[in-house]
């Protein structure tokens, strides 16, 4: 089954307001990455979080991560029209492979 | 520009045509992969190389044959596909094998059956 899975599937803001995501997973992991996807295009990495990791920050983007509770969350601050497309958590839970969640889309409306 | 090359952009064709994928890296990378994105589902991997040689190939039908000649390019060879073959193909790569490695994507190749 998936491992990761976002919360909410969509989201729908004003310019400059902040946008928040969740992962919430099942089994322990070793990290957890989040990538952005825009419409037409491949997958750019965002952030990658270590298990032994609270919270990273770069830029607009501030991820944590809550290990007793299986979880993640992204933020982005302060948001830009640019900043609409899909995001996924993607988990390590065993071997060398990632298990990418179904994604959040979001839409930030100028 | 992300570094990974993915060709052709989108493709058409019939369940009896073979045709291929590519996919091509120039950031040095050791590690290839190809996934498979379908509407309303995960994104599912479908195969691994590690420095040309394949570590993950994940239940996937053989009607896909993956190869890769050297670690800059990878290929995805398609033949008798079924329509819910219909997707969008992505290629990645990462410095190492290991999913401690961010992976760069590329655009993909939009794949409709006919």
């Amino acid at each position: 089954s998936q491992q990761g899975e976002e919360d909410p599937q969509a989201l729908s803001i004003q310019e400059g307001e902040n946008a928040t995501m969740n992962c919430s997973y099942k089994t322990s992991i070793n990290n957890l990455q989040w990538y952005r996807q825009n419409s037409g295009r491949g997958l750019v990495h965002l952030i990658l979080i270590r298990s032994n990791e609270r919270e990273k920050h770069s830029g607009r983007l501030r991820v944590t991560l809550d290990t007793s509770k299986k979880s993640s969350s992204l933020l982005i601050t302060a948001s830009r029209a640019a900043d609409t497309a899909s995001y996924f958590c993607a988990t390590d839970h065993a071997g060398n492979k990632l298990t990418f969640g179904g994604g959040t889309r979001v839409l930030v409306k100028p | 520009e992300t570094g990974v090359t993915q060709t052709p952009r989108h493709l058409v064709m019939g369940m009896t045509n073979k045709k291929s994928l590519k996919c091509e890296q120039h950031l040095g990378h050791n590690a290839m992969y190809w996934y498979k994105q379908s509407a309303k589902k995960p994104l599912e991997l479908m195969f691994v190389y590690s420095l040309e040689e394949r570590v993950e190939n994940n239940s996937v039908p053989s009607r896909f044959s993956p190869e890769c000649p050297n670690s800059s390019h990878l290929f995805l060879h398609l033949h008798t596909l079924q329509p819910e073959d219909s997707a969008l193909y992505l290629c990645a790569s990462s410095q190492a094998w290991g999913s401690n490695q961010p992976q760069h994507f590329g655009d993909g190749t939009r794949l409709s059956i006919l």
